[in-house]
């Protein structure tokens, strides 16, 4: 079965970090770009950060003003979020998911993992 | 900073058309994706990918457009199974990061 499980989340205090942990089973995670997105309670969807298949290329939104680092790696077929600096805006559920995948003629892959709570 | 832009709230009744608008100014040169989450705290699922396609298992009553900074989300038939939130999901101007929209709960009723 393919899956993406995220583990690490719970609660933290104001201003201290956190890193939550993405690994992937039934499937080959170097295969896909990897994305995090939160939400907060009540809330809607937000892309946080991507990180490209190698890991060589990485983009965050603008609101995290450079608190949070998303790192990969492929050999133990898992992607990280490093969380810094945090405040009570940062209390959510956390998912990953892959990059959407599209082979022409056949169709599209995605996956989300079913999130984890973090609550500052 | 870039932002996709969708109506709060849809309410349809049974068997009728909901359509749900995301606009944003980088839509003419990005591909629009558009999500289901049901309430639950369940994952979100990808609806419509590329502007108008539909992944496999999405039932041909749901459906997608553009047209200029304007991607619509439409629900032909609508059923009580469609009641959730529908985000659409996109890339802002120069590529680089995501953004989603702030979401629109459809209710039928």
């Amino acid at each position: 079965e393919l899956q993406l499980v995220e583990s690490g989340g719970g609660l933290v205090q104001p201003g201290n970090p956190l890193r939550l942990s993405c690994k992937a089973s039934g499937f080959m995670l170097s295969d896909y770009g990897m994305h995090w997105v939160r939400q907060r309670p009540g809330k809607g969807l937000e892309w946080l950060a991507g990180i490209s298949w190698n890991g060589v290329n990485t983009d965050y939104a603008d609101f995290l003003k450079g608190r949070f680092t998303i790192s990969r790696e492929n050999g133990k077929n898992s992607l990280y979020l490093h969380l810094n600096s945090t405040t009570v805006d940062d209390t959510a559920f956390y998912y990953c998911k892959t990059g959407i995948f599209v082979e022409p003629g056949i169709g599209a892959f995605e996956l989300w993992g079913r999130g984890t709570l973090v609550t500052v | 900073s870039y932002e996709l832009t969708q109506p709060p709230s849809v309410s349809v009744s049974p068997g009728q058309t909901a359509k749900i608008t995301c606009s944003g100014d980088a839509l003419p040169s990005n591909f629009v994706y558009w999500y289901q989450q049901k309430s639950g705290g369940q994952a979100p699922v990808l609806i419509i990918y590329e502007d108008t396609k539909r992944p496999s298992g999405i039932p041909e009553r749901i459906s997608g457009s553009t047209s200029g900074t304007v991607a619509t989300l439409t629900i032909s038939g609508a059923q009580v199974e469609d009641e959730a939130d529908y985000y659409c999901y996109s890339t802002e101007t120069n590529g680089n990061y995501r953004v989603f929209g702030a979401g629109t709960k459809v209710t039928v009723l």
